[in-house]
C-alpha cells in the first residue's frame, strides 16, 4: 500500500518566486497535515484538514502561505513570494481517525537562495 | 502554550545495552502519545502509540505512560546500531483537536 506521497523532493529557487508544494494522503485517510522542520524550530505544525476542509491554520506564519485541499486525495501548500527564510524540509502527513497515528511522506527540501 | 519536553542529547548507549528516552508534557488532559524515529535526512517514522497509563511493548520498544506524572518514556531493548537515530515525542491534547505538539527530539547513538 503506497504511503503518502508528495512533490517535488527538492526545490529550489529564488526569493521572490511562487512556490508550489504537492501531497497525496494515504488512501481513505480523512486528515492531512502540514509541517516545517527547521534545526532551529524543530517540527512544526502548518494547518491541517479533516474531511478536505482546513481546521487549523494558526501554525500558517504569515499570508505568503496558502493551503488547498480540492479533493480527499491532494493536498497544495504554496508560498508566494518565497523568502530565504522559507528554507526548510516540508512534511505531509496523514491519519484516518481523530486523536489517531499521523504517517509521514518523505518530505519537501525547499531552498530558497 | 502547551509544551513536550525532552532531552536533546546525545543520548550514547553501548549495542546490546537498554536505551531509555523520556518526554514530559505540560497538559495534564492529554490523551495520546507517539514516539516517532527519525534517520538523519529522512522522515518521522511512527514506531509507537499509547493512550492509557502503563507499558505497552512491541517488540525491542516499550512505551510507559504516566498520567499523573506526566512524562511518557520510550525503553528499546538490545540496542542495536540500527535504532541511532532522534526520537520524537508527540502529544496529541485531545478534545476534538488532531494536533500533535512535538518535541524537539533525543538523537540516540548506539555505539558498537
Amino acid at each position: 500500500d503506497a504511503g503518502v506521497i508528495q512533490s517535488p523532493r527538492h526545490e529550489v529557487t529564488e526569493m521572490g518566486q511562487e512556490v508550489t508544494l504537492r501531497c497525496k494522503p494515504i488512501s481513505g485517510h480523512n486528515s492531512l497535515f502540514w509541517y516545517r522542520q527547521t534545526m532551529m524550530r524543530g517540527l512544526e505544525l502548518l494547518i491541517y484538514f479533516n474531511n478536505n476542509v482546513p481546521i487549523d491554520d494558526s501554525g500558517m506564519p504569515e499570508d505568503r502561505f496558502s493551503a488547498k485541499m480540492p479533493n480527499a486525495s491532494f493536498s497544495t501548500l504554496k508560498i508566494q513570494p518565497s523568502e530565504p527564510r522559507d528554507s526548510a524540509v516540508y512534511f505531509c502527513a496523514s491519519s484516518n481517525r481523530e486523536g489517531s497515528e499521523q504517517y509521514f511522506g518523505p518530505g519537501t527540501r525547499l531552498t530558497v537562495t | 502554550q502547551k509544551e513536550v519536553e525532552q532531552n536533546s542529547g546525545p543520548l550514547s548507549v553501548p549495542e546490546g545495552a537498554i536505551a531509555s528516552l523520556n518526554c514530559t508534557y505540560s497538559d495534564r488532559g492529554s490523551q495520546s502519545f507517539f514516539w516517532y524515529r527519525q534517520y538523519s535526512g529522512k522522515s518521522p517514522e511512527l514506531i509507537m502509540s499509547i493512550y492509557s497509563n502503563g507499558d505497552k511493548e512491541d517488540g525491542r520498544f516499550t512505551a510507559q505512560l504516566n498520567k499523573a506524572s506526566q512524562y511518557v518514556s520510550l525503553l528499546i531493548r538490545d540496542s542495536q546500531p540500527s535504532d541511532s537515530a532522534t526520537y520524537l515525542c508527540a502529544v496529541n491534547w485531545g478534545f476534538g483537536n488532531e494536533k500533535l505538539t512535538f518535541g524537539t527530539g533525543t538523537r540516540l547513538t548506539i555505539i558498537p
